[in-house]
């Protein structure tokens, strides 16, 4: 079975800051990653998604992940954060050709980003 | 295109109880997946229908159950309620052949 884990539960940044959130999983074939987000009082959110190709993917409000196979990481990253970035930040793996679209999740990241 | 919605999005219950939570997924969205939000254990797979089958399952025990409908809608059912069972309920739906869930809001059970 594959695992998660999110290396931060907590981060506290000052806005304009750079954001590195750390993951790493454990399956030994091959795997769909992503990023979920989710803001105070509202759903969880697609942030962005990796399949194949460019291990490099860009999301949405300027965030963007990297692949690393050979770590078995996907951290997320965003260059200057804003207050609006103030949320739950999970990590998530489904084993490719699985037939299903089952979710592992990561136990989370709650980012806290002061004006 | 409306999203996931899921009724009730909070409820009280008191143990020993049993609850059924609702889901509707996208329009032409045939697979639903349903997973528990609690603070200690993050987001945990309970079950994942498609065509009114189910076809993963959790490791959750047979007092949580589910099923789905031939229009793609989707219930969950939890009896003998436990105060440990207070979570946020989440739905999520995908197209066919398709690994992104969309979300919906969730349902909030507070079991006393």
């Amino acid at each position: 079975a594959q695992s998660v884990s999110q290396h931060n539960h907590h981060v506290i940044l000052s806005e304009a800051a750079s954001l590195e959130l750390g993951c790493n999983y454990s399956y030994g074939g091959t795997v769909n990653l992503f990023w979920y987000v989710q803001y105070p009082g509202q759903h969880l959110q697609l942030l962005l998604k990796y399949f194949s190709g460019d291990p490099l993917v860009k999301g949405i409000k300027g965030f963007e992940a990297e692949f690393i196979k050979s770590k078995f990481s996907f951290n997320l990253r965003k260059p200057s954060v804003q207050w609006s970035d103030t949320a739950e930040y999970f990590c998530a793996v489904n084993p490719q050709n699985s037939g299903y679209s089952t979710l592992t999740f990561g136990k989370g990241t709650m980012l806290l980003v002061s004006p | 295109k409306a999203g996931v919605t899921q009724t009730p999005r909070y409820l009280i219950k008191t143990r020993g109880q049993q609850v059924t939570l609702s889901c509707s997924p996208i329009s032409g969205h045939r697979s639903v997946s349903w997973y528990q939000q609690t603070p200690g254990q993050g987001l945990q797979f309970l079950f994942e229908y498609f065509s009114e089958t189910q076809r993963n399952k959790g490791n959750f025990p047979g007092r949580f159950s589910g099923r789905q409908f031939s229009n793609s809608r989707s219930e969950m059912n939890v009896s003998t309620l436990e105060l440990g069972d207070s979570a946020l309920y989440l739905c999520a739906s995908s197209e066919s052949g398709a690994n992104v869930l969309t979300f919906g809001a969730g349902s909030r059970l507070t079991v006393l």
